[in-house]
């Protein structure tokens, strides 16, 4: 069965600093796909990222990086110069392939960015 | 293009009532997912309806049930409300079924009392 890990539940840094969002998963499939989505106050939850089993380029977009392992099944989001509006919580998910597919997800780490 | 939508935004109920959820996919997205949203389980898939037929099912009781309609809507239902029912439950529309970023709507706030 697939997993999603992450470990750690609250992060609080001070603007500007870097921060790492750690996801660790677990699935038995060759082929998978992970995201990231992030959960501003609102509520709603905005996609990040997808990035599929095969790709292990790591990514970055603006100050967003991601660095995908799998030889320590890891997924790690790092934030570079955070800011306050950065402030959310942040979700990790897998997705094997095939009939059964379905999103599962990581229990998310509240990241608190303060001025 | 406009993002997913779900009515009602806030809903409260009674023990016992029944509910329906409803969300409009974005334009021209066949695949619809619901999920289930609480402090303590974090976000639980329901369901994902691709063409209006049921694709997977999470696990959850047979008092969710959902559907899709032919132009993508669709509809969740709880019957029987419990009071371990009351969560956010956000719906997300993808392009095709399975693999695909999925785009989530505001979710709707149910509350049973």
């Amino acid at each position: 069965a697939q997993k999603v890990t992450q470990a750690q539940t609250e992060i609080s840094v001070v603007e500007k600093e870097d921060v790492t969002l750690d996801c660790v998963y677990e699935t038995r499939d060759t082929t998978y796909y992970l995201f990231w989505y992030k959960q501003p106050p609102s509520g709603e939850l905005v996609f990040l990222i997808r990035r599929n089993s095969f790709d292990e380029q790591n990514e970055i977009s603006g100050r967003y990086s991601w660095n995908f392992q799998k030889s320590t099944s890891s997924f790690n989001f790092t934030i570079t110069a955070s800011q306050v509006v950065d402030s959310a919580v942040y979700f990790c998910a897998l997705t094997e392939t095939g009939a059964n597919s379905k999103l599962t997800f990581g229990k998310g780490i509240t990241l608190s960015v303060r001025p | 293009k406009a993002g997913v939508t779900q009515t009602p935004r806030y809903l409260i109920k009674t023990r016992g009532q029944q509910v329906t959820l409803s969300c409009s996919p974005i334009s021209g997205h066949r695949s619809v997912s619901w999920y289930q949203q609480t402090p303590g389980q974090g976000l639980q898939f329901l369901f994902e309806y691709f063409s209006e037929t049921q694709r997977n099912k999470g696990n959850f009781p047979g008092r969710f049930s959902g559907r899709q309609f032919s132009n993508s809507r669709s509809e969740m239902n709880v019957s029987t409300l419990e009071l371990g029912d009351s969560a956010l439950y956000l719906c997300a529309s993808s392009l095709v079924s399975g693999v695909y970023e999925q785009y989530f709507g505001p979710g709707t706030r149910l509350t049973v009392t």
